[in-house]
């Protein structure tokens, strides 16, 4: 069945460092995939998404490619700061259920 | 435009009880989920409508019920609640065109004893 995996966290940062969180799916057909981040004591929102093959995503520095032939969408960032602390959830859209298939989550911790 | 609203923002129950968390939206979206939250698991779907009148069972569906009387509101009932029940819900709802793209609530943070 459709799945994601995702690296484990903590993943712990120094502002400005450079940020990558793997994220690699197993799908049948060409799912839609997404970065969703939760912010402490919120939510889900909508980071970014990307919907065929070689797209990608992009939104407040945040970016991910939709890589068909290593079946990933890794989330990369410049430069992180500290208002980036958060939890990111990769998933995709499993259209038969009209379900979305997320992975555990990586906690991101940015210090001064 | 509130979005999608849930009710309440934190409730504790105790084995046995039975409560229903609401779920709204103004956004006029066919599309509606609910998800729970678990540490190191992700979300996973617990039912889902794609219009009112019309639902169905996600992955964890056992001891929750659902109905869809409108298009705005969701509720998600909890017949006899358990300690496995205790978890973070939130309700998400999507546009039938772009169904994927979904918005998600702020949650209810459930405590059962």
């Amino acid at each position: 069945g459709n799945s994601v995996t995702q690296m484990e966290g903590p993943v712990t940062l120094s502002e400005e460092a450079f940020l990558t969180i793997n994220c690699t799916y197993t799908a049948t057909g060409y799912p839609s995939l997404f970065w969703y981040v939760q912010y402490p004591g919120e939510g889900l929102q909508l980071l970014l998404k990307a919907t065929k093959a070689d797209d990608k995503g992009s939104n407040k520095g945040f970016e991910a490619t939709y890589r068909k032939e290593t079946t990933s969408f890794h989330l990369e960032k410049g430069s992180v700061q500290v208002s980036d602390s958060a939890v990111y959830f990769c998933a995709l859209f499993s259209g038969g259920y009209n379900k979305l298939i997320f992975g555990a989550g990586t906690r991101l911790a940015v210090h001064p | 435009n509130a979005g999608v609203t849930q009710t309440p923002k934190f409730q504790v129950l105790k084995t046995g009880q039975s409560m229903t968390l609401q779920c709204a939206q103004d956004m006029n979206h066919e599309y509606m989920s609910w998800y729970r939250q678990d540490p190191g698991m992700g979300l996973r779907l617990i039912h889902y409508s794609v219009g009112a009148g019309i639902t169905d069972q996600g992955e964890v569906p056992n001891g929750y019920n659902v109905s869809r009387s409108t298009t705005e509101d969701f509720p998600l009932r909890l017949l006899s609640a358990a300690p496995s029940q205790t978890s973070v819900y939130f309700c998400a709802s999507s546009h039938r065109q772009g169904r994927e793209t979904q918005y998600f609530g702020p949650g209810t943070r459930l405590l059962v004893l």
